[in-house]
């Protein structure tokens, strides 16, 4: 069975400073990786993906995660973080056969000033 | 601009009340979704429509149904709400669920209290 883990409940950065938000994932076949985020009282929004290609992939809000095979990590990265940016973060896997997105536990994330 | 709508925001039923939960799209999506996102938890899968056809998940408990009337408006139903189904039920959508790299879009939630 397919499933995803976010070994992190919640990630501590000082705005400015580099943020990584992990996540790691256990698939039977070929992969495909979501980032989402979710800010208070609101529904979930669509960060990036992986599919194929590069492993690094460049997304919304100035975000990117590396995807790394022989690890099974999909870590979420920020050069520089943003008092914004602080949210919960989810991790989602979606088999290359299969129609269901599984979603991670969840991390949040705090960026203080 | 708001393209997938939930509504209410919040609802409060009581015990063995029957409840229902609404949600509409404006992006003419083929496929909609009810997850059930408990606090601190990871969103759960509860079934899908593609169009007309209804999908459930395995582990849904029959007390949850859900009604697809057109391609815009997707209900859920909870046929008689126990204090275990507090939760925030997300709605989302997607283009085409057979293609695996779509993302989904989601609705704001709806809080569901029960007292």
């Amino acid at each position: 069975a397919q499933s995803v883990a976010q070994p992190e409940d919640q990630v501590n950065v000082a705005e400015g400073n580099p943020l990584t938000v992990k996540c790691t994932y256990s698939v039977s076949g070929n992969p495909y990786l979501f980032w989402y985020v979710q800010y208070p009282n609101r529904g979930l929004q669509f960060l990036l993906k992986y599919i194929t290609g590069d492993n690094l992939v460049k997304g919304s809000y100035g975000f990117e995660a590396e995807f790394n095979k022989s690890q099974t990590s999909f870590h979420l990265k920020k050069p520089s973080a943003l008092v914004s940016d602080s949210a919960l973060y989810f991790c989602a896997v979606r088999l290359e056969y299969g129609n269901k997105l599984v979603f991670g536990a969840g991390t949040i994330l705090r960026v203080k000033s | 601009d708001a393209m997938v709508i939930q509504n209410p925001r919040y609802q409060v039923t009581q015990f063995g009340k029957p409840v229902t939960l609404s949600c509409s799209q404006t992006l003419n999506h083929n496929v909609m979704y009810w997850y059930q996102q408990k606090s601190s938890q990871a969103p759960k899968l509860l079934f899908h429509y593609y169009d007309k056809d209804f999908n459930n998940e395995a582990d849904t408990p029959d007390n949850f149904q859900s009604r697809r009337p057109n391609t815009s408006f997707c209900f859920l139903d909870i046929r008689s709400p126990g204090l275990g189904d507090a939760a925030m039920y997300l709605c989302a959508t997607s283009r085409d669920s057979r293609a695996t790299n779509e993302k989904l879009f989601f609705g704001s939630g709806t809080q569901l209290s029960v007292l």
